[in-house]
């Protein structure tokens, strides 16, 4: 099993429609959360890191369920510029440590 | 502020010859990461330094792969001699120092490594 594994999608979602997605991670010790969008064949960017209590950020909001160990992305009225590749990342331990990545949720947003 | 950069973006190279990427960090940053992402797969961790030192290099593949960074600044990853699986996309990440404020890995653009 994957130690982050995530939906490859794509999911095609109408522009100004809500797409939400999760990953799972199977390593209980994992301790920092992150959203990376990554745009075709560009490197991955930071969209947000995903904190206990949740998180938002204009139309994306961020959730952490420690116990069912999973992590979600929530766009609201996606825009046509949302269509990308998002990769789920946890770290481990002190903040020194390696990302582990899932393999990415592709969303393609249509007119 | 100029980001993390690579040299070079891509590199077509036969089986059993040599390649070195490089990878200059955020001015500054001392944590520096290499990472590899083969087609049809996740991006996966390779090495970690903290400014010259390796601080894991759990991730490397085998002892073809071998990198440095000498006076804490840039680093290089030579792959010698490669082989046809080495094919993928290397990033290069860097990360300030400090606390959880400072967590965030900056991802350089990659480059592209194709073994014939």
């Amino acid at each position: 099993r994957k130690e982050v594994e995530q939906d490859p999608g794509p999911f095609n979602v109408p522009e100004g429609a809500t797409v939400a997605f999760n990953c799972t991670y199977s390593n209980s010790a994992s301790q920092s959360f992150f959203w990376y969008r990554q745009d075709c064949r560009k490197e991955p960017k930071l969209l947000m890191s995903v904190y206990s209590s949740g998180n938002e950020d204009g139309r994306f909001t961020a959730q952490l369920n420690r116990a069912s160990q999973y992590i979600s992305l929530l766009i609201r009225d996606s825009k046509l510029s949302d269509s990308a590749t998002y990769l789920c990342a946890v770290k481990r331990g002190a903040a020194g440590n390696k990302l582990t990545f899932g393999g990415g949720t592709r969303v393609l947003v249509k007119p | 502020e100029a980001g993390v950069t690579q040299f070079p973006s891509h590199s077509v190279i036969e089986k059993g010859q040599t390649v070195t990427l490089r990878c200059d960090p955020i001015s500054g940053h001392d944590n520096l990461y290499w990472y590899r992402r083969v087609m049809g797969k996740e991006i996966k961790f390779l090495l970690h330094f903290v400014k010259e030192s390796k601080q894991d290099e759990s991730g490397m593949p085998n002892n073809r792969f071998l990198a440095e960074r000498t006076g804490g600044t840039y680093s290089t990853l030579k792959v010698q001699p490669a082989e046809l699986e080495d094919s993928g996309v290397y990033f290069c990440a860097s990360r300030d120092s400090g606390g959880t404020l400072q967590e965030t890995q900056y991802f350089g653009p990659g480059t592209r490594l194709l073994v014939l």
